[in-house]
């Protein structure tokens, strides 16, 4: 079964529009991590947050900001004001414990096209 | 800029060469990472170094061999590919398996093309 589902395979917006990148995941745990990642075309994973499972505190970073709700297993990340360099692909990570430690896995990614 | 640095960026290889893909990071992180990701796929777990040890092997080829030389470096050694290996491999570094330290850290990543 899928532990991390980002439904939305690609997204295209204005520039200054605002965008929400969804995230459902699936764990069994109780103490667990969520992350965010952004791949621009270079290829490298860039990280962008972390939460754990514990703290349901949303959070706001300049024009990111991410809402965490444990009662439908989500964890959106939108995008105020969108701008062309927010162009890349977004992937939403799951690391829960498992055999010799906590294992990351990512879901497929949204890819997100930002237009001038 | 990233600190975990990997080299080379790009390599193209033959079915019978042997090369390596090398990665080091200088955040004194005690696990290492190789990721291989295809395009418009996401990561994948191959192999988790923790403490110079290998911790994680996701059933990958022998035909891809790790190396964890100390805990600032790690090789990948590739011997015997296929061309459907071609893809990006990603090193990366956290600094332990532990939940509180379980941040990943990753590389640019190498290009890799197997003709």
């Amino acid at each position: 079964a899928q532990k991390v589902t980002q439904a939305q395979t690609e997204i295209s917006v204005v520039e200054k529009e605002d965008v929400t990148l969804d995230c459902v995941y699936e764990t069994r745990d109780t103490t667990y991590y969520l992350f965010w990642y952004k791949q621009p075309p270079s290829g490298e994973l860039v990280f962008l947050i972390r939460r754990n499972s514990f703290d349901e505190q949303n959070e706001i970073s300049g024009r990111y900001s991410w809402n965490f709700q444990k009662s439908t297993s989500s964890f959106n990340f939108t995008i105020t004001a969108s701008q062309v360099v927010d162009s890349a692909v977004y992937f939403c990570a799951l690391s829960e414990n498992d055999t010799g430690g906590f294992k990351t896995i990512f879901g497929a990614g949204t890819r997100l096209f930002v237009k001038a | 800029d990233t600190e975990v640095t990997q080299t080379p960026k790009h390599l193209v290889m033959g079915m019978t060469n042997k090369k390596s893909l090398k990665c080091e990071q200088h955040m004194g992180h005690r696990a290492m990472y190789w990721y291989k990701q295809k395009a418009k796929k996401p990561p994948e777990l191959m192999f988790v170094y923790s403490y110079e040890k290998l911790s994680i092997n996701e059933s990958v080829p022998s035909r891809f061999s790790p190396e964890c030389p100390n805990s600032s470096l790690l090789n990948l050694h590739l011997h015997a590919l296929q061309p459907e290996d071609s893809a990006l491999y990603l090193c990366a570094s956290s600094q332990d398996l532990r939940g509180t330290g379980n941040t990943i850290y990753f590389g640019e990543g190498s290009w890799l093309t197997v003709v």
